[in-house]
């Protein structure tokens, strides 16, 4: 069974960019959440999708938005890029709800802001 | 405030020794609480999940442990591998509101030879 698969695994944007990321979550999933990672702040929740819907949201600005397509691929979108913005974002999925559910994560895209 | 607190930050242990990590949290209402290994560069795995009436869980050479009463729980790691140089991070569950999933900052693990 195919894991978790995120695109690109590395990239480099300059400040006021815009950028997407791609997740592709295991097949029959359809819960999938993201989250930023970097070294001062740790793991944060972004947001959770399911059934193409936002079900959660974490604390971060409106610059921070997603979507999750009918086969259960999800996106996120970081607009207006900021230098605080360089971290990994990582993607998890699974059958039911992050608050439940064991997550499956990928191995994550690196952004770096110039 | 929602929050789960991990210790040590760091930790050195050579090869074969035993360790224990720590993990403090204020969550509630608290659904459950995992344990993820994290090696350096790649996204985290899981290793126990464990809900409110569950005291010990153990997944080969890790055993983790809850007190739900004191909202502590640790994480035992029984005779050290190379391979078990890795950030470990616990993450704490609430059943409902805006904080769903609270992480801890870790612990940065190194077993040397």
């Amino acid at each position: 069974k195919a894991g978790v698969t995120q695109t690109p695994r590395y990239l480099i944007k300059t400040r006021g960019q815009q950028v997407t990321l791609s997740c592709s979550p295991i097949s029959g999933h359809r819960s999938v959440s993201w989250y930023q990672q970097t070294p001062g702040q740790g793991l944060q929740f972004l947001f959770e999708y399911f059934s193409e819907t936002q079900r959660n949201k974490g604390n971060f600005p409106g610059r921070f938005s997603g979507r999750q397509f009918s086969n259960s691929r999800s996106e996120m979108n970081v607009s207006t890029l900021e230098l605080g913005d360089s971290a990994l974002y990582l993607c998890a999925s699974t059958p039911q709800s992050v608050s439940i559910g064991e997550l499956f994560f990928g191995e994550g895209s690196r952004l770096t802001v110039l | 405030k929602n929050q789960v607190e991990q210790s040590p930050q760091s930790l050195i242990i050579l090869e074969g020794k035993n360790c224990t990590l720590q993990c403090n949290y204020t969550v509630s209402p608290f659904s459950n609480l995992r344990w993820y290994k994290q090696d350096t560069g790649r996204g985290p795995v899981s290793l126990t999940i464990m809900t409110f009436s569950e005291n010990t869980k153990s997944n080969g050479r890790y055993t983790a442990t809850l007190d739900a009463d004191t909202k502590q729980s640790s994480l035992h790691i029984t005779a050290s591998q190379l391979s078990d140089s890795a950030s470990y991070i616990c993450v704490v569950s609430a059943n409902f509101g805006t904080d769903k999933l609270i992480f801890g900052t870790g612990t940065r693990l190194q077993v040397f030879p």
